[in-house]
């Protein structure tokens, strides 16, 4: 498996600021994603982070709004800019480890945001 | 575009029973299915993963099967114990390099 630490924890923000959340992995792996969950919800696919190229986002999401960064193999980096209460969530990294056939994918403990 | 649906919502039953939680899809083109776990104010914790040429996986009392071509996989836990007590997501993967779609989860309960 993989160990996958996401700092912070959970913040509370002001609205109108930015909050960057950080994912580092203990190992290599081939793929990382981002994912975000609402209250009550389940897991939306942001982006995948692409290492040392742009993030690729899934429809609804866009880079002005949660620019990532993967500058290695083993962390990654996403910033939810210009906040409302909207994007009040938990967001979570994950990462992909492909080997041979076996595609398996592991999480981090997730970035609980308030924005008030 | 890939949808996930999770049955039951919401699940309370006394500890020992045996339950079959439920998850379908609506592309058959998968690449694998993973159920995870997720407890109150946690992250996921990955249970099972099944490969699209697999038909089940098992790991101490659970099971999960997968039956690709109806887009249907069924999560088995023997022997329900209190800490069983949590959120059981269904995912799939269209491709190695794919992220993940999710299902709503059950969110489920076990009674001491």
């Amino acid at each position: 498996s993989a160990v996958i630490s996401q700092k912070p924890s959970r913040d509370i923000c002001q609205r109108g600021t930015s909050l960057t959340i950080q994912c580092q992995v203990d190992s290599q792996v081939t793929m990382m994603f981002w994912y975000r969950q609402q209250p009550g919800q389940s897991l939306t696919l942001i982006a995948t982070a692409n290492q040392g190229s742009e993030a690729t986002y899934e429809s609804g999401f866009v880079i002005d709004k949660f620019p990532i960064s993967r500058p290695n193999l083993t962390f990654s980096t996403l910033t939810v800019s210009n906040m409302s209460p909207e994007d009040s969530s938990i967001y979570l990294c994950s990462a992909v480890r492909i080997t041979g056939y076996k595609t398996e994918a592991f999480f981090g403990q997730g970035t609980r945001l308030t924005v008030v | 575009k890939q949808e996930v649906t999770q049955i039951p919502a919401a699940l309370s039953v006394p500890e020992g029973e045996n339950l079959v939680l439920n998850c379908s899809f609506t592309d058959s083109a998968i690449y694998n299915l993973q159920w995870f776990r997720q407890d109150p104010g946690k992250g996921l914790t990955s249970l099972l993963l099944i490969q699209s040429s697999q038909r089940e996986q098992t790991s101490g009392r659970l099971n999960a099967s997968l039956d690709k071509s109806s887009g249907r996989s069924t999560l088995y836990i023997a022997a329900s114990q209190p800490g069983d007590s949590a959120t059981y997501l269904c995912a799939v993967s269209g491709g190695g390099a794919d992220g993940l779609t999710f299902g709503k989860g059950t969110h489920l309960i076990i009674q001491p």
